[in-house]
Protein backbone atom coordinates (compact mmCIF):
# COMPACT_ATOMS: atom_id res chain seq x y z
CA UNK A 1 0.00 0.00 0.00
CA UNK A 2 0.94 3.75 -0.30
CA UNK A 3 2.20 5.49 2.67
CA UNK A 4 2.04 9.18 2.76
CA UNK A 5 3.04 10.51 6.05
CA UNK A 6 2.60 13.93 6.85
CA UNK A 7 5.34 15.83 9.68
CA UNK A 8 2.17 17.16 12.15
CA UNK A 9 -2.13 16.23 12.42
CA UNK A 10 -2.33 19.85 14.41
CA UNK A 11 0.18 22.53 14.45
CA UNK A 12 -0.50 26.28 16.02
CA UNK A 13 1.59 29.20 14.98
CA UNK A 14 1.70 33.27 15.78
CA UNK A 15 1.51 35.13 13.35
CA UNK A 16 4.79 35.92 11.10
CA UNK A 17 6.30 32.67 12.25
CA UNK A 18 8.14 30.48 9.37
CA UNK A 19 6.70 27.29 9.46
CA UNK A 20 7.42 23.95 8.02
CA UNK A 21 4.75 21.32 6.74
CA UNK A 22 6.68 18.20 5.84
CA UNK A 23 5.27 14.91 3.97
CA UNK A 24 6.63 11.75 3.07
CA UNK A 25 5.96 9.15 1.03
CA UNK A 26 7.20 5.76 0.40
CA UNK A 27 6.45 4.64 -3.10
CA UNK A 28 9.32 6.32 -4.90
CA UNK A 29 6.48 8.50 -6.56
CA UNK A 30 7.55 11.06 -9.18
CA UNK A 31 4.85 13.88 -8.43
CA UNK A 32 4.10 15.62 -4.93
CA UNK A 33 1.57 17.98 -4.30
CA UNK A 34 0.25 20.51 -1.53
CA UNK A 35 -2.93 21.17 -1.70
CA UNK A 36 -5.15 23.55 1.16
CA UNK A 37 -8.71 22.57 2.00
CA UNK A 38 -11.36 25.04 3.36
CA UNK A 39 -14.83 24.34 3.76
CA UNK A 40 -17.17 25.15 0.52
CA UNK A 41 -13.77 25.61 -1.91
CA UNK A 42 -12.77 22.05 -1.73
CA UNK A 43 -8.96 21.46 -2.54
CA UNK A 44 -6.78 24.09 -4.10
CA UNK A 45 -3.52 23.29 -5.55
CA UNK A 46 -0.54 25.23 -3.45
CA UNK A 47 2.40 23.99 -5.27
CA UNK A 48 3.66 20.46 -7.22
CA UNK A 49 6.68 18.95 -8.02
CA UNK A 50 7.56 16.69 -10.70
CA UNK A 51 11.00 15.97 -10.09
CA UNK A 52 13.58 16.46 -7.58
CA UNK A 53 14.27 20.27 -7.28
CA UNK A 54 12.03 20.81 -9.84
CA UNK A 55 8.24 22.77 -8.04
CA UNK A 56 6.18 24.46 -10.36
CA UNK A 57 3.27 26.90 -9.04
CA UNK A 58 0.00 25.50 -8.38
CA UNK A 59 -3.86 28.12 -8.41
CA UNK A 60 -2.85 29.93 -5.18
CA UNK A 61 1.02 29.96 -4.12
CA UNK A 62 1.16 33.35 -3.24
CA UNK A 63 2.30 33.26 0.94
CA UNK A 64 4.03 29.76 -0.05
CA UNK A 65 7.16 28.23 -1.12
CA UNK A 66 7.92 24.69 -1.38
CA UNK A 67 11.20 22.43 -1.25
CA UNK A 68 12.02 18.84 -2.88
CA UNK A 69 15.60 17.87 -2.03
CA UNK A 70 14.85 14.34 -2.26
CA UNK A 71 12.27 12.27 -4.06
CA UNK A 72 10.29 11.04 -0.94
CA UNK A 73 9.95 14.36 0.67
CA UNK A 74 8.09 17.75 -0.23
CA UNK A 75 8.30 20.47 2.22
CA UNK A 76 5.69 23.43 2.64
CA UNK A 77 6.49 26.55 3.84
CA UNK A 78 4.66 29.44 5.12
CA UNK A 79 7.64 32.29 5.34
CA UNK A 80 5.81 34.59 7.16
CA UNK A 81 2.49 32.80 8.28
CA UNK A 82 -0.45 35.18 8.57
CA UNK A 83 -4.15 34.47 9.80
CA UNK A 84 -5.63 33.60 6.64
CA UNK A 85 -3.39 30.71 6.00
CA UNK A 86 -5.32 28.80 8.82
CA UNK A 87 -6.69 25.91 7.04
CA UNK A 88 -6.35 22.00 6.45
CA UNK A 89 -3.21 21.27 4.38
CA UNK A 90 -3.02 18.24 2.10
CA UNK A 91 -0.03 16.64 0.64
CA UNK A 92 -0.84 14.15 -1.91
CA UNK A 93 1.88 11.49 -4.63
CA UNK A 94 1.21 9.95 -7.45
CA UNK A 95 3.36 7.86 -10.20
CA UNK A 96 0.41 7.59 -12.10
CA UNK A 97 -3.06 8.86 -12.80
CA UNK A 98 -4.20 8.37 -8.98
CA UNK A 99 -3.16 10.74 -6.47
CA UNK A 100 -2.68 9.40 -2.43
CA UNK A 101 -3.18 11.50 -0.10
CA UNK A 102 -1.20 11.91 3.41
CA UNK A 103 -4.05 12.13 6.63
CA UNK A 104 -3.78 16.13 6.66
CA UNK A 105 -2.02 19.18 8.78
CA UNK A 106 -4.81 21.05 10.65
CA UNK A 107 -2.47 24.70 10.79
CA UNK A 108 -3.83 27.39 13.08
CA UNK A 109 -2.40 31.05 12.98
CA UNK A 110 -2.88 32.85 15.84
CA UNK B 1 -9.34 26.68 -17.12
CA UNK B 2 -10.89 23.84 -16.26
CA UNK B 3 -13.75 24.33 -13.67
CA UNK B 4 -15.46 21.28 -11.30
CA UNK B 5 -18.74 22.39 -9.79
CA UNK B 6 -20.81 20.24 -6.85
CA UNK B 7 -24.10 21.62 -6.53
CA UNK B 8 -24.95 19.53 -3.04
CA UNK B 9 -22.84 20.83 -0.14
CA UNK B 10 -24.94 18.33 2.01
CA UNK B 11 -26.85 14.98 0.95
CA UNK B 12 -28.53 12.05 3.62
CA UNK B 13 -30.02 9.08 2.50
CA UNK B 14 -31.28 6.19 4.82
CA UNK B 15 -28.96 3.28 5.21
CA UNK B 16 -29.60 0.58 2.75
CA UNK B 17 -31.14 3.10 0.13
CA UNK B 18 -29.37 4.25 -2.88
CA UNK B 19 -28.37 7.75 -3.21
CA UNK B 20 -26.59 9.80 -5.78
CA UNK B 21 -24.10 12.78 -6.11
CA UNK B 22 -23.88 15.16 -8.52
CA UNK B 23 -21.07 16.80 -10.43
CA UNK B 24 -20.77 18.55 -13.62
CA UNK B 25 -17.51 20.03 -15.16
CA UNK B 26 -16.15 22.28 -17.78
CA UNK B 27 -13.12 21.69 -20.04
CA UNK B 28 -11.28 22.62 -23.06
CA UNK B 29 -9.61 19.57 -23.25
CA UNK B 30 -10.11 16.38 -25.20
CA UNK B 31 -8.40 13.70 -23.33
CA UNK B 32 -9.43 13.96 -19.14
CA UNK B 33 -10.20 11.51 -16.60
CA UNK B 34 -12.89 12.30 -13.82
CA UNK B 35 -12.68 10.92 -10.38
CA UNK B 36 -14.41 10.78 -7.05
CA UNK B 37 -12.21 10.82 -3.79
CA UNK B 38 -14.10 10.14 -0.64
CA UNK B 39 -12.84 11.98 2.91
CA UNK B 40 -14.03 10.06 5.91
CA UNK B 41 -14.44 12.38 9.19
CA UNK B 42 -10.46 12.43 10.39
CA UNK B 43 -9.12 10.09 8.13
CA UNK B 44 -7.19 10.29 4.80
CA UNK B 45 -8.84 10.94 1.46
CA UNK B 46 -9.20 7.90 -0.91
CA UNK B 47 -10.21 7.03 -4.57
CA UNK B 48 -13.40 5.36 -5.02
CA UNK B 49 -13.49 5.48 -9.03
CA UNK B 50 -12.30 6.72 -11.93
CA UNK B 51 -13.15 7.14 -15.24
CA UNK B 52 -11.65 7.98 -18.37
CA UNK B 53 -13.16 10.45 -20.92
CA UNK B 54 -12.61 8.36 -23.81
CA UNK B 55 -14.26 4.98 -22.74
CA UNK B 56 -18.44 5.25 -23.35
CA UNK B 57 -18.72 2.37 -20.55
CA UNK B 58 -19.58 4.26 -16.93
CA UNK B 59 -17.18 2.88 -14.50
CA UNK B 60 -17.79 0.43 -11.76
CA UNK B 61 -16.42 -0.54 -8.34
CA UNK B 62 -19.08 -2.58 -6.22
CA UNK B 63 -21.48 -0.38 -4.56
CA UNK B 64 -20.26 2.70 -6.46
CA UNK B 65 -20.87 3.30 -10.08
CA UNK B 66 -20.56 6.62 -12.30
CA UNK B 67 -23.27 8.22 -14.75
CA UNK B 68 -21.18 9.69 -17.65
CA UNK B 69 -22.66 12.08 -19.45
CA UNK B 70 -20.15 13.30 -21.71
CA UNK B 71 -22.23 16.15 -23.71
CA UNK B 72 -23.88 17.16 -20.94
CA UNK B 73 -20.22 17.63 -18.94
CA UNK B 74 -21.66 15.41 -16.07
CA UNK B 75 -19.99 12.83 -13.73
CA UNK B 76 -22.67 11.75 -11.09
CA UNK B 77 -21.73 9.06 -8.24
CA UNK B 78 -24.24 6.55 -7.35
CA UNK B 79 -24.11 4.96 -4.35
CA UNK B 80 -26.17 1.76 -3.84
CA UNK B 81 -27.13 -0.14 -0.73
CA UNK B 82 -25.68 2.51 1.63
CA UNK B 83 -23.51 1.72 4.76
CA UNK B 84 -22.52 3.49 7.69
CA UNK B 85 -19.10 3.38 6.74
CA UNK B 86 -19.74 5.05 3.49
CA UNK B 87 -20.64 8.36 5.69
CA UNK B 88 -17.83 11.00 4.58
CA UNK B 89 -16.89 14.49 2.19
CA UNK B 90 -16.86 13.34 -1.75
CA UNK B 91 -14.94 15.04 -4.02
CA UNK B 92 -15.47 15.14 -7.94
CA UNK B 93 -12.04 15.60 -9.65
CA UNK B 94 -11.09 16.37 -13.27
CA UNK B 95 -7.36 15.65 -14.15
CA UNK B 96 -5.99 18.94 -16.20
CA UNK B 97 -2.82 18.95 -18.32
CA UNK B 98 -0.24 16.11 -16.75
CA UNK B 99 -0.54 15.67 -13.15
CA UNK B 100 -2.98 18.75 -11.98
CA UNK B 101 -5.99 17.60 -10.29
CA UNK B 102 -9.11 19.80 -9.80
CA UNK B 103 -11.45 19.80 -7.58
CA UNK B 104 -15.09 20.58 -6.70
CA UNK B 105 -16.49 22.05 -3.35
CA UNK B 106 -17.20 18.77 -1.73
CA UNK B 107 -20.59 17.11 -1.01
CA UNK B 108 -21.26 16.05 2.72
CA UNK B 109 -23.24 12.52 3.03
CA UNK B 110 -24.66 11.42 6.22
CA UNK B 111 -26.10 7.93 6.35
CA UNK B 112 -29.25 7.77 8.18
CA UNK B 113 -29.59 4.34 10.41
Amino acid sequence: DVKVTQSSRYLVKRTGEKVFLECVQDMDHENMFWYRQDPGLGLRLIYFSYDVKMKEKGDIPEGYSVSREKKERFSLILESASTNQTSMYLCASSGGLTQYFGPGTRLTVL
Amino acid sequence: AQTVTQSQPEMSVQEAETVTLSCTYDTSESDYYLFWYKQPPSRQMILVIRQEAYKQQNATENRFSVNFQKAAKSFSLKISDSQLGDAAMYFCASLQGAQKLVFGQGTRLTINP
